[in-house]
């Protein structure tokens, strides 16, 4: 089967930098994505990773390492409307087109 | 701006009727994706369609049904509505052209179905 591990809550200062991790366990695999969902609110794309290595969006930042079936999201600088929760997600290949299966978020809580 | 769209932002239902969740997307996207997200279990998909009249199940279609009429329009039916249904249901679109079809979805507000 398919499995997603992510942390269930992280806790982080403004300004401070965060990294939110996600390991995986599936079949037919190609990228890895973020999403963001603050409460009471439809989630949000972030960003993707189909190869090895980092890509930076603005303060975000993602990283895959196919080999280690493992990816992180590290969010730098951090705000107060950072607070929501964060899902990895991988793509796969359905019998007939692509889909994504997500984790069950990390719920991320900023304090001043 | 994509927009995805939900009939109702609210519903309550009683044990045993039949219910509708709709969803209507206007960016003339393929696939459209059901699922639903309860507390520490993130999201599961129950059903997603790549293309009119074309449906495929996801990882928890049991007691779930779909209909792809329209391309614009994916909805969502319970048979008959049961208590562990309650949840909250969230719909989504994508295009399968280009990369993007691989990873970015677009939410719309979700739906949550209380079921008495």
């Amino acid at each position: 089967g398919q499995s997603l591990e992510q942390p269930s809550e992280v806790t982080a200062v403004e300004g401070a930098i965060v990294q939110i991790n996600c390991t995986y366990q599936t079949s037919g695999f190609y990228g890895l994505s973020w999403y963001q969902q603050h409460d009471g609110g439809a989630p949000t794309f972030l960003s993707y990773n189909a190869l090895d290595g980092l890509e930076e969006t603005g303060r975000f930042s993602s990283f895959l390492s196919r080999s280690d079936s493992y990816g992180y999201l590290l969010l730098q600088e951090l705000q107060m409307k950072d607070s929501a929760s964060y899902f990895c997600a991988v793509s796969l290949r359905g019998d007939s087109s692509y889909k994504l299966i997500f984790g069950s978020g990390t719920r991320l809580l900023v304090r001043p | 701006d994509v927009k995805v769209t939900q009939s109702s932002r609210y519903l309550v239902k009683r044990t045993g009727e039949k219910v509708f969740l709709e969803c209507v997307q206007d960016m003339d996207h393929e696939n459209m994706f059901w699922y639903r997200q309860d507390p520490g279990l993130g999201l599961r998909l129950i059903y997603f369609s790549y293309d009119v009249k074309m449906k495929e199940k996801g990882d928890i279609p049991e007691g779930y049904s779909v209909s792809r009429e329209k391309k614009e329009r994916f909805s969502l039916i319970l048979e008959s509505a049961s208590t562990n249904q309650t949840s909250m249901y969230l719909c989504a679109s994508s295009s399968p052209r280009g990369a993007g079809g691989l990873y970015e979805q677009y939410f719309g507000p979700g739906t949550r179905l209380t079921v008495t």
